[in-house]
Order: structure tokens, then sequence, then C-alpha cells
């Protein structure tokens, strides 16, 4: 099974562009990897996903290299809003066969 | 918008009780999973379901056992409620594959 590492906390201040990377050497060909974000009291919700490569959406990038071994969460300009804790996901969900390993989160806090 | 409720948002029992926390989805969801959550633990996968009536163990199933009876609902079930099962627990449902997982708000449990 995969197992994954991300920072335990991370500091920004406003306008900045924040990078969070997740460890996962032991990925497997099926896995994809997703990262969720999650503020207090409230669960998780889908930021981005992506198999290998770059992957892009309205609120952030995702970066993969070619080993796959690592995946880069990206988050352009962040506000106060983006202070929150953020998940790699790692895994695939193939009927009785399905794992999933999230990392422990990043906490990300951002100043003003 | 997809919606996954959860029975409660706070519970608190004693230790040796029943403890059911039920989950609800509202989109026709293949995939429906419990999580607990503990600070510095991330979220680690107790049990998962791809079907109704199917069931997977998870990381930590231990002292926990799920039923499924009905596609949009997913139990999740304390035999016998112990201190260290004090916790945040969250369900989730997904489509299947490798689709996002959409989240409950989170069920916080106090076991004295």
């Amino acid at each position: 099974l995969a197992k994954t590492t991300q920072p335990i906390s991370m500091d920004s201040y406003e306008g900045q562009e924040v990078n969070i990377t997740c460890s996962h050497n032991n990925i497997a060909t099926n896995d994809y990897i997703t990262w969720y974000q999650q503020f207090p009291s409230q669960g998780p919700r889908f930021i981005i996903q992506g198999y290998k490569t770059k992957v892009t959406n309205e609120v952030a990038s995702l970066f993969i290299p070619a080993d796959r071994k690592s995946s880069t969460l990206s988050l352009p300009r962040v506000s106060l809003s983006d202070t929150a804790v953020y998940y790699c996901l790692v895994g695939d969900m193939r009927g009785s066969q399905g794992n999933l390993i999230f990392g422990k989160g990043t906490k990300l806090s951002v100043k003003p | 918008d997809v919606k996954v409720t959860q029975s409660s948002r706070y519970l608190v029992k004693r230790t040796g009780e029943k403890v059911f926390l039920e989950c609800v989805q509202d989109m026709d969801h293949e995939n429906m999973f419990w999580y607990r959550q503990d600070p510095g633990l991330g979220l680690r996968l107790i049990y998962f379901s791809y079907d109704v009536k199917m069931k997977e163990k998870g990381d930590i199933p231990e002292g926990y056992s799920v039923s499924r009876e009905k596609k949009e609902r997913f139990s999740l079930i304390l035999e016998s409620a112990s201190t260290n099962q004090t916790s945040m627990y969250l369900c989730a449902s997904s489509f299947g594959g490798v689709e996002t997982q959409y989240f409950g708000p989170g069920t916080r449990l106090l076991v004295l």
C-alpha cells in the first residue's frame, strides 16, 4: 500500500503562491492522487485530482513527476480563507480491491 | 449538489454502550466509507462498502462493524464503545472507481 507523507504545517502570506508536496513512494500503477481541503468542523472537500503530469482547475494546480512518487499541490495567490488543512489521498477504488491512503494533512496558515 | 448527511453532529455515550452512527447520501453513489479522524493521525479508513450488503475492512476495523442494507445508507456500529473510540467520525460516498469522495459534516463522539 502507498504510504503518504506531507509536511505537518506551512505558513504563508496573502497573495503568495503556496506549494504543498506529498510523497508517496509506493504508489501503485492504478492509483490516482487526490487533494482535499478541510475547514474546522467540516468534512474534507475535493480540490483536484490527477494521475500524471499537470492538472489545473479554477482553484489549484497539481504537478506529478514522471515517476509519480510525489505530487505538489499549488495554490496561486492565497487568501485568508485558504487557511485550512490539506490532505493528499493516494489510491484507487475498484470494487472490493479498493485501497485508499490519506496523508496526515498539512495545516496551512495564511497571514495578512 | 451531492449531499451526505450524518445522523448526529455530537454524541456522548458511556463505555460498553452500543453505538450506531448513520450516514445517508442522496446521489445514488456506489461506494460509501467510514473514517475516523484524530489529531496528528489524519483520516483513517475503518470500513468501506462498494455495493449493497457488501463491505470491506479498511485500515482500522477492530471494534467496529458496518451495515449497508440500502444503497443510500451506511451505518457504523460500535458494539461496545470504549474510551479509545472517542473521535471524529466522517462518512463519505463516491460514484465508483477513482471518483471524488463527498464527505458528511462528521460526528464527534465522546465515550465516557
